[in-house]
């Protein structure tokens, strides 16, 4: 699976949108982009993911560039309890495969401020 | 719906004593995961179970390490004996495969294991 980069930290004020970086240029064709966050003391929780075409749900944006070598996660109105590490992750998809397996970072620590 | 159980949520032992966790996985999860998280780290997939059987197994160090999923649906995670380096958080996830399609894992809350 290709490798991600995403910056340590982050600030964002409570209320304002979060816009949260991911470096994939390695990306194959075949592979999704996923987002899971960790907020202290729980286990990951799943976002979002996406394969070419932005997506948006009821807690996340997610926005592809076109050549897919990076994406962003959108929190569009944070609050505190938005505070937790953000883990961006490449997998490849399921086609009747078994390719189930989730390789986290170090994730980015985005904290909300009142 | 409830979530994934797991217990203890916490446990502190000396080293050379054995040690066990247990997962109850969402109901009709047919795929059950064991991850390690150290301090600092994303988790780390220690071994992963579709129904009663371990298909990947091949990260689960397996001189002190073991694992069950009896009857494909609570599963145990045992550490006999713990080392110092064994403390860690160790979560278990459940999912639902599909033929077709993608799908999520869900997490527990993990137990955080101390090793003195």
């Amino acid at each position: 699976d290709a490798k991600t980069t995403q910056p340590p930290s982050m600030d964002c004020a409570e209320g304002r949108a979060a816009n949260l970086p991911c470096n994939h240029s390695t990306i194959s064709g075949n592979e999704y982009v996923y987002w899971y966050r960790q907020i202290h003391s729980q286990g990951p929780q799943y976002i979002i993911h996406g394969l070419k075409n932005n997506e948006t749900n009821e807690m996340a944006s997610l926005i592809i560039t076109e050549d897919r070598k990076s994406s962003t996660l959108i929190l569009p109105h944070a609050t505190l309890r938005d505070t937790a590490v953000y883990y961006c992750i490449v997998r490849r998809g399921l086609r009747g495969g078994s390719n189930y397996k989730l390789t986290f970072g170090k994730g980015t620590l985005l904290t909300v401020n009142p | 719906e409830a979530g994934v159980v797991q217990s203890p949520r916490y446990k502190i032992i000396e080293k050379k004593q054995p040690v066990a966790f247990w997962c109850n996985p969402i109901s009709g999860h047919n795929t059950l995961y064991w991850y390690r998280q150290n301090l600092g780290q994303g988790p780390e997939l220690l071994i992963r179970y579709e129904n009663e059987e371990a298909v990947d197994d091949s990260q689960l160090p397996k001189d002190r390490f073991s694992a069950e999923r009896l009857k494909g649906v609570d599963s145990t995670l045992k550490i006999q004996p713990a080392e110092l380096g064994d403390s860690a958080v160790y979560l278990c996830a459940s999912s639902l495969r599909r033929v077709v399609g993608d799908y999520e894992q869900y997490f527990g809350p993990g137990t955080r294991l101390t090793v003195t």
